[in-house]
């Protein structure tokens, strides 16, 4: 599978601001990526797939204004929480898909914090 | 919209009991994998299925794909308290470029 690193591993914002989040795949150039959601003790949900050198398509009930992803290169994308609120507070994950079937790696994932 | 039901979604067991999770749905899915999460981590993947009826053992966990490729399960053998963390099955969208639909999660705890 890919290798993929994600940056910052954790960040602690004011409400209002916004936080970018990157996704890289080290080793394999990626057209798709995907970026998911996990609050504390539950399980991780899609948020939107993001698509090299085109638009992200966003999962139902997912703000595209509030969270946007830019995928500019085959080995990275990146997540922008705009206007961050509390309620946005989560774990953020990325994962790519490798070159075999059914190969997914997922990165270390990104702890938001909003205060 | 496809779901997958994954329970129990809490398991607490003393070390060496066995236990089964469960993942259900009624959407087929192209294949069905198994992560296993750590606090702070990214899932790490443990299996994938992709054959009905397939079954796949590593070391003490045995994973199973149902015939109609609907439903999954893991079971662990005699449990030990280093198997303690989070459990996600997670489907595989057809023909969506490696799309998953997590279930909720079986929080497992061992212990000694």
């Amino acid at each position: 599978g890919a290798v993929v690193s994600q940056h910052p591993s954790w960040v602690i914002c004011k409400s209002g601001t916004s936080v970018k989040i990157e996704c890289r795949s080290l080793d394999f150039q990626a057209t798709t990526m995907f970026w998911y959601r996990q609050f504390p003790k539950q399980s991780l949900m899609l948020m939107a797939t993001s698509n090299e050198g085109s638009k992200a398509t966003y999962e139902q009930g997912v703000e595209k204004d509030k969270f946007l992803i830019n995928h500019a290169s085959l080995t990275l994308s990146t997540l922008t929480v705009t206007s961050a609120h509390p309620e946005d507070s989560s774990f953020y994950i990325c994962s790519v898909p490798g070159t075999g079937a059914n190969v997914l790696t997922f990165g270390a994932g990104s702890r938001l914090t909003v205060l | 919209t496809q779901l997958l039901e994954q329970s129990p979604q809490f398991l607490s067991i003393q070390e060496g009991e066995n236990l089964t999770v469960y993942c259900n749905s009624s959407s087929v899915f192209s294949s069905l994998q198994w992560y296993r999460q750590e606090p702070g981590e990214g899932p790490v993947l443990l299996v994938t299925v992709v054959t009905g009826g397939e079954v796949k053992k590593l070391k003490r966990l045995t994973f199973q794909f149902g015939d109609a490729r609907k439903d999954s399960s893991l079971h662990i053998t005699a449990a030990q308290p280093g198997d303690t963390g989070l459990y996600l099955c997670a489907g595989e969208v057809d023909n969506q470029g490696g799309k998953l639909i997590f279930g909720q999660g079986t929080e497992l705890s061992v212990k000694p």
